[in-house]
């Protein structure tokens, strides 16, 4: 079975730009989340989407945002780019977000930088 | 809220010796607790995770995790470390929702 994957890989834009990213989920989940990690904040959680809503949603200014389609294939949008947003964004999946009992699998992420 | 501390942002091992991540978590509620593995240029791995049934919990690896409630912890350790354990580790937390809290991670050095 693939495994969660993210396009593209590497992303260079410049300040002021939008970008979006992809995100492709294990064959069979419906649900999809997007982090960002970066050396000064970690990794924090941006949102999650489920059967094309956003279920849960992490502290973010609304530059970012994102939605999922019918075939739960996610994208993430980032407008108005600033040189904070330079990381490594991941992708996860799970059957259906239980944290109970599914297990969430990561994608290799897209590396944004922002010049 | 919940939040992830994790001590030590690096820590080194000689190969063979034990290793010891510490975690600690707080949590208004009871939460699950998680430890990941991030392999350079990778997406993260799942190593481990609690959900409230075995205190000690059994991952992948070889690696294990208590979740000591009273001192809120949840350590991860391995009693020999191999090479192939070079890598940062994450711990994270879950109470509600599919919404993770990740610590700062901690990277870990072999040393031959």
């Amino acid at each position: 079975k693939a495994g969660v994957t993210q396009t593209p890989r590497y992303l260079i834009k410049t300040r002021g730009q939008q970008v979006t990213l992809s995100c492709s989920p294990i064959s069979g989940h419906r649900s999809v989340s997007w982090y960002q990690q970066t050396p000064g904040q970690g990794l924090q959680f941006l949102f999650e989407y489920f059967s094309e809503t956003q279920r849960n949603k992490g502290n973010f200014p609304g530059r970012f945002s994102g939605r999922q389609f019918s075939n739960s294939r996610s994208e993430m949008n980032v407008s108005t780019l600033e040189l904070g947003d330079s990381a490594l964004y991941l992708c996860a999946s799970s059957l259906v977000g239980r944290v109970s009992t599914d297990t969430q699998y990561f994608g290799p992420g897209t590396r944004l930088t922002v010049l | 809220a919940q939040s992830v501390t994790q001590l030590g942002s690096h820590v080194s091992v000689s190969e063979g010796a034990l290793v010891l991540l510490r975690c600690n978590y707080s949590s208004s509620v009871p939460p699950y607790l998680f430890w990941y593995v991030q392999y350079p240029n990778q997406g993260l791995q799942l190593l481990l995770k609690y959900t409230s049934a075995a205190t000690l919990v059994k991952g992948i690896n070889g690696f294990e995790a208590e979740f000591k409630k009273s001192e809120t912890s949840f350590h991860l350790t391995k009693p020999s470390a191999h090479m192939s354990d070079a890598a940062e580790y994450f711990c994270a937390v879950s109470v509600s929702g599919n919404q993770f809290y990740f610590g700062t991670g901690t990277s870990l050095t072999v040393i031959p």
